[in-house]
């Protein structure tokens, strides 16, 4: 067990619709890090957040946002959902999201869109 | 930007046997290669890693090594027991400069250890 929790743990929604995923970092942890992982495109690096700012983005679409809240828990929110969106979204952490830190990755959230 | 390619995409030892998995990435400047050991149905749990001023680290049966020159790193498991099988990925970081970017995956590898 890594530390990082992730909620829920299966998702299954309709094309078109809006999902929010959400994650807690480990106890003392402040940067959050979200990955989609697909058959297709493997382990995905999405967008990165630090004590409640972003940090780094990556091949984030524009109909997702994340946010960090001052709790440091995340949420990931997926809008407009395709059925090409349907993948397993972990969220990971680290102490202070720099450069070399280790992240720690959570069970991830299986999403569904029929 | 960072792109990390991974051989073989699946692998099958015997038990007992060592297992080595191949990296290459293409950004001079990435300085940080940790490896993840993924089970069905679980996240991506940290095995071991080396940062870009070290050649090589051990932790019991399992090693790293790096060649920044030719851009390689590798992952050696000796002694390798049913519990090894899963996929394993590479990964790459770089210090962008406000911060760490994410870390780029390779594609994998299904090590499959045959008893």
């Amino acid at each position: 067990d890594s530390g990082v929790t992730q909620t829920p743990k299966h998702l299954i929604t309709a094309t078109g619709q809006r999902v929010t995923l959400r994650c807690s970092p480990r106890s003392g942890d402040l940067s959050v890090y979200w990955y989609q992982q697909s058959l297709d495109q493997g382990l995905q690096f999405l967008i990165q957040y630090y004590n409640g700012e972003e940090r780094a983005k990556g091949n984030i679409l524009e109909r997702f946002s994340a946010q960090q809240f001052p709790d440091l828990h995340s949420e990931l929110n997926l809008s407009s959902l395709e059925l090409g969106d349907s993948a397993l979204y972990f969220c990971a952490s680290s102490v202070e999201g720099l450069a070399g830190e280790q992240q720690y990755f959570g069970p991830g959230t299986r999403l569904t869109v029929t | 930007g960072e792109n990390v390619e991974q051989h073989p995409s699946t692998l099958s030892v015997q038990e007992g046997d060592s297992a080595v998995i191949k990296c290459t990435y293409s950004d001079s400047a990435s300085n940080y290669f940790p490896w993840y050991k993924q089970e069905l149905g679980k996240g991506p749990q940290l095995i071991i890693d080396i940062r870009s001023n070290v050649g090589e680290k051990k932790d019991q049966r399992i090693a790293v090594t790096l060649n920044k020159t030719a851009k390689h790193f590798s992952l050696h498991i000796t002694e390798t027991q049913p519990e090894d099988s899963a996929v394993y990925f590479c990964a790459a970081s770089i210090n962008s400069g406000g911060g760490a970017d994410g870390l780029t995956f390779g594609k994998g590898t299904h090590l499959i250890i045959q008893p």
